[in-house]
C-alpha cells in the first residue's frame, strides 16, 4: 500500500520567516518518485519538484529546498525567507514503480502574513 | 508557448447523465494525466495516457474512462454521474511518462469544475 502523510494541516508565518513543510510516505516499492506541488488561491496546480528514490541528494532552488531522507521516509520542503506570494496549499505526492497510482497527501495550507 | 488547455471550465450536470472533459497538452508533450480534487477526498490521481495508451490508473470505478488521440489531446468521460463526482478535474501534460524519468516537469491546466445536481 502507498500512503502520504502531511501532518501539518495549516501553518501561519510572518514574512521573512523560514518554514518547513513535512511529508512522510509509505511504500513497498523500492523504486518510487516523490513530488511537491503548490496550489495558490487561483486553483491551478504548480509542479515544484520530482525526486526519485535512488537519489537522496538534497535540492535547492532559490528560496526552496528539499530534504529527502529514506531512513525516515520523509521528503520535507523548506521555504527560506518566506514571502506573501508563497501563501498556498502545498501537496506532497508519491508514485511507486510497481503501483502505477499517484498518491497525494492531504495538503498543508501555508499563510504568509506581511 | 501555449499552456495546457482544459474545456469546459465549468459545467453543471444532473445525476445519471454523462460528461466528457477535454485536455489539450502543451505542444510536443505526449503524456497527459488526470486528477480529481474534492474537499472530502482531496487530490486523487485518475489515469495517465502516453502515446494513446493508458499507462497508469488510480483507484476509480469503471465509470471513469479516458482516451488520448494521435495529436496527444485527451478526453475524460464519466458516465452515470453521481453527486459525489462533483469536483475540480485537473489535467497535466509532460514530455515524458510519469515513471520513466527522474526529471519530467508536469504542467497543469486550470481545471474543469463539474457540479452534479
Amino acid at each position: 500500500a502507498q500512503k502520504v502523510t502531511q501532518a501539518q494541516t495549516e501553518i501561519s508565518v510572518v514574512e521573512k520567516e523560514d518554514v518547513t513543510l513535512d511529508c512522510v510516505y509509505e511504500t513497498r516499492d523500492t523504486t518510487y518518485y516523490l513530488f511537491w506541488y503548490k496550489q495558490p488561491p487561483s486553483g491551478e496546480l504548480v509542479f515544484l519538484i520530482r525526486r526519485n528514490s535512488f537519489d537522496e541528494q538534497n535540492e535547492i532552488s532559490g528560496r526552496y529546498s528539499w530534504n529527502f531522507q529514506k531512513s525516515t521516509s520523509s521528503f520535507n520542503f523548506t521555504i527560506t525567507a518566506s514571502q506573501v506570494v508563497d501563501s498556498a496549499v502545498y501537496f506532497c505526492a508519491l508514485v511507486g514503480r510497481n503501483n502505477n497510482d499517484m498518491r497525494f497527501g492531504a495538503g498543508t495550507r501555508l499563510t504568509v502574513k506581511p | 508557448k501555449a499552456g495546457v488547455t482544459q474545456t469546459p471550465r465549468y459545467l453543471i450536470k444532473t445525476r445519471g447523465q454523462q460528461v466528457t472533459l477535454s485536455c489539450s497538452p502543451i505542444s510536443g508533450h505526449r503524456s497527459v494525466s488526470w486528477y480529481q480534487q474534492t474537499p472530502g477526498q482531496g487530490l486523487q490521481f485518475l489515469f495517465e495516457y502516453f502515446s494513446e495508451t493508458q499507462r497508469n490508473k488510480g483507484n476509480f470505478p469503471g465509470r471513469f474512462s479516458g482516451r488520448q488521440f494521435s495529436n496527444s489531446r485527451s478526453e475524460m468521460n464519466v458516465s452515470t454521474l453521481e453527486l459525489g463526482d462533483s469536483a475540480l478535474y485537473l489535467c497535466a501534460s509532460s514530455l515524458v511518462r510519469m515513471l520513466d524519468s527522474n526529471t519530467g516537469e508536469l504542467f497543469f491546466g486550470e481545471g474543469s469544475r463539474l457540479t452534479v445536481l
